[in-house]
């Protein structure tokens, strides 16, 4: 079992759909990611939050909006998705941002289908 | 533009023997090199970090070495066991920043 916590597991959606996945961890970490995975390739970063503050948002559509409403909760809300969004979204977390030495942990993922 | 490659081919070995996964860099200069384990349908987990002035880290059969000039690193599993099979990733790091870029790993399959 991680030690980061993804809801829903699996995701099937339409186009004109709107929800959200759900991120917790309960390490006290203050940095949390979000990635998106397609299959056979590397983890890609799409959001990072730094103490509940976004601090980098790697040129995501808008179509795909985060939150962090606390230290331990992240959201990712989705809307109006296209299919290539189909993908492995993977959530992490690690103690902090200003040590690049601390590893990440990572859930295991919501499997996201766009229909 | 910085690059990681590790071997794009799945590495095929026999139970009991060493495999051996490369990772190399350009236009790069990280301070540390992070190696993570990804089973199917989960999220990586680390293993281990090695830093720029370490030339190797061990844990268990696990066996790190880090090339500042080559702009390599090199991770080794000896003895290895069918459970061992799993996709591999290396991801270098900065100093500073917020930013990990994962390789796109290397597949190993371990017969038993």
């Amino acid at each position: 079992d991680t030690e980061v916590t993804q809801t829903p597991k699996h995701l099937v959606m339409g186009m004109t759909n709107k929800k959200s996945l759900k991120c917790e961890q309960h390490m006290g970490h203050r940095a949390m990611y979000w990635y998106k995975q397609k299959a056979k390739k590397p983890p890609e970063l799409m959001f990072v939050y730094s103490y509940e503050k976004l601090s980098i948002n790697e040129s995501v559509p808008s179509r795909f909006s985060p939150e962090c409403p606390n230290s331990s909760l992240l959201n990712l809300h989705l809307h109006a998705l296209q299919p290539e969004d189909s993908a492995l979204y993977l959530c992490a977390s690690s103690q902090d941002t200003g040590t690049p030495n601390q590893p990440q942990h990572f859930g295991d993922g919501t499997r996201l289908s766009i229909l | 533009s910085q690059k990681i490659e590790q071997n794009s081919e799945a590495l095929n070995i026999q139970e009991g023997k060493t495999a051996t996964l490369t990772c190399n860099y350009t236009n790069y200069s990280p301070a540390y090199l992070q190696w993570y384990r990804q089973d199917p349908g989960r999220g990586p987990v680390f293993l281990l970090l090695i830093r720029e002035n370490e030339k190797e880290k061990r844990k268990e059969r696990l066996k790190v070495t880090f090339d500042t000039t080559l702009k390599q690193s090199l991770f080794h599993i000896t003895a290895s066991q069918p459970a061992d099979s799993a996709t591999y990733l290396c991801a270098p790091r900065n100093t500073g920043g917020f930013k990990t870029i994962f390789g796109a790993g290397t597949r190993l399959f371990v017969k038993a």
